[in-house]
């Protein structure tokens, strides 16, 4: 059965800390995708990542993956409160057109 | 850009009641179409994917049914409705090239 877990589920930290949310799955892929949600609202597209050791950085955020090891992360570097928000991973199965998500991660930045 | 239209924003509908909703997309051809929906505080669930008119791929049996009518216009429909129908429904689309997968706006379905 096909799993994309993301860890942690919750996280509350401050003002100025560093953090990192993992995404891993149990599927091949090599296209990973990274978004925010605000309550209530759709999906922003955050980053996609489309190959092996493929890095990419905006702002205070970054993201990684490893295709051999399944894993992706989103560090989060001097946390803002503006960052608070829910964050998902998402995986295309290779060889398919379906992208599957993660469970998400509510991230709330406490001033 | 890619831009997907949904509509409506918000629903309210009795248990046992049709719906439709319907999504479009502008700035691609022959896109991949999705619904998607999410529970109150949870993840997101592929309902229906499609590569193509009349194509559709069904991920979870449930009392939906989508439809595929033209290039650009993805429809989520259902004869009667449940309780457990309620959600905020997401429709996404991604271009050949797959490098992106863009939302609509979503509509929050909530099923009395």
């Amino acid at each position: 059965e096909l799993k994309v877990e993301q860890n942690p589920l919750f996280l509350s930290m401050q003002e100025g800390k560093n953090y990192t949310i993992y995404c891993n799955y149990s599927t091949t892929s090599d296209r990973l995708y990274w978004y925010r949600q605000d309550p209530g609202k759709s999906l922003e597209s955050l980053f996609v990542l489309l190959s092996n050791g493929a890095v990419k950085q905006e702002g205070r955020l970054m993201a990684s993956l490893d295709t051999k090891a399944r894993l992706s992360t989103l560090h989060i570097t001097a946390a803002v409160h503006d960052l608070s928000a829910t964050y998902f991973c998402a995986v295309e199965i290779a060889g398919t057109y379906k992208y599957i998500f993660g469970t998400g991660t509510r991230l709330k930045v406490l001033a | 850009s890619q831009t997907i239209h949904q509509w409506p924003a918000t629903l309210v509908q009795p248990v046992g009641s049709p719906l439709s909703l319907e999504c479009t997309v502008e700035g691609t051809s022959n896109p991949n179409l999705y619904w998607y929906r999410q529970a109150a505080g949870r993840g997101l669930q592929l309902l229906f994917y499609s590569v193509g008119i009349g194509q559709i791929s069904s991920e979870v049996p449930q009392n939906l049914s989508a439809s595929r009518p033209q290039d650009r216009q993805f429809i989520l429909s259902s004869k009667k409705l449940l309780l457990s129908d309620s959600g905020f429904y997401l429709c996404a689309g991604s271009d050949r090239v797959r490098e992106k997968l863009f939302f609509g706006s979503g509509t929050q379905l909530s099923v009395l």
